[in-house]
């Protein structure tokens, strides 16, 4: 079946420290992939997403690269700031479901501190 | 960008109980709602597919029963806790699909006792 497995958290990290949250899956041929952010109080907003292999999604100064080799979509970003502390999830929809039947990893919490 | 709220944010309801939790999309209209589950630490389970005008589409394993969804407008999907139990207790978040992607409410967490 389809699943996703992220880094527990929290992640932790000073303002400007460089992040990555880690994210892989499994599934059925070649899905899409993408990253949700939750502020505190507020729904999950899409982040960036991809549809295909070598694919990198990016926004807001973060970026994913579609790993099907390693099956892998790890989340990065180069300085954090401190409004970036929300909770991340990972997530992928199966092959030609475009945004339905989205498969989502458990979150991971990040806080950064100035 | 595309609104959904939900209401109520939180609900502490008795054991045998029917919860009705709201899902409204505020500045679109949307065919298609989603109800999805999230126990702690673990990922969001989508419950049920919603389409306006017609029945639910339920995931394996959900109960229809318990769970009944009423999709009747374009902005206004509900989730029913039918006879409440401490095991329903959850964080239950919906979804609107405004094409090609689905916009998320904050979520009710339900407290059962």
């Amino acid at each position: 079946g389809n699943s996703v497995t992220q880094m527990e958290g929290p992640v932790t990290l000073s303002e400007e420290a460089f992040l990555t949250i880690n994210c892989t899956y499994t599934a059925t041929g070649y899905p899409s992939l993408f990253w949700y952010v939750q502020y505190p109080g507020e729904g999950l907003q899409l982040l960036l997403k991809a549809t295909k292999a070598d694919d990198k999604g990016s926004n807001k100064g973060f970026e994913a690269t579609y790993r099907k080799e390693t099956t892998s979509f790890h989340l990065e970003k180069g300085s954090v700031q401190v409004s970036d502390s929300a909770v991340y999830f990972c997530a992928l929809s199966p092959l030609n479901t475009g945004f339905q039947k989205l498969v989502f990893g458990t979150g991971t919490r990040l806080l950064v501190s100035p | 960008g595309a609104v959904v709220s939900q209401h109520p944010s939180r609900v502490i309801c008795k054991s045998g109980t029917s919860v009705k939790i709201e899902c409204r999309s505020l500045d679109f209209q949307a065919t298609t709602m989603f109800w999805y589950r999230q126990f702690p630490k673990q990922s969001l389970m989508l419950m049920a597919t919603s389409n306006e005008g017609s029945k639910a589409t339920y995931e394996q394993g959900v109960e229809k029963d318990k769970f009944l969804i009423n999709h009747a407008s374009l902005t206004l999907s509900t989730l029913t806790v039918t006879s409440a139990h401490p095991e329903d207790s959850s964080f239950y978040i919906c979804s609107a699909e405004d094409t090609p992607e689905q916009f998320f409410g904050p979520g009710t967490r339900l407290t059962v006792l």
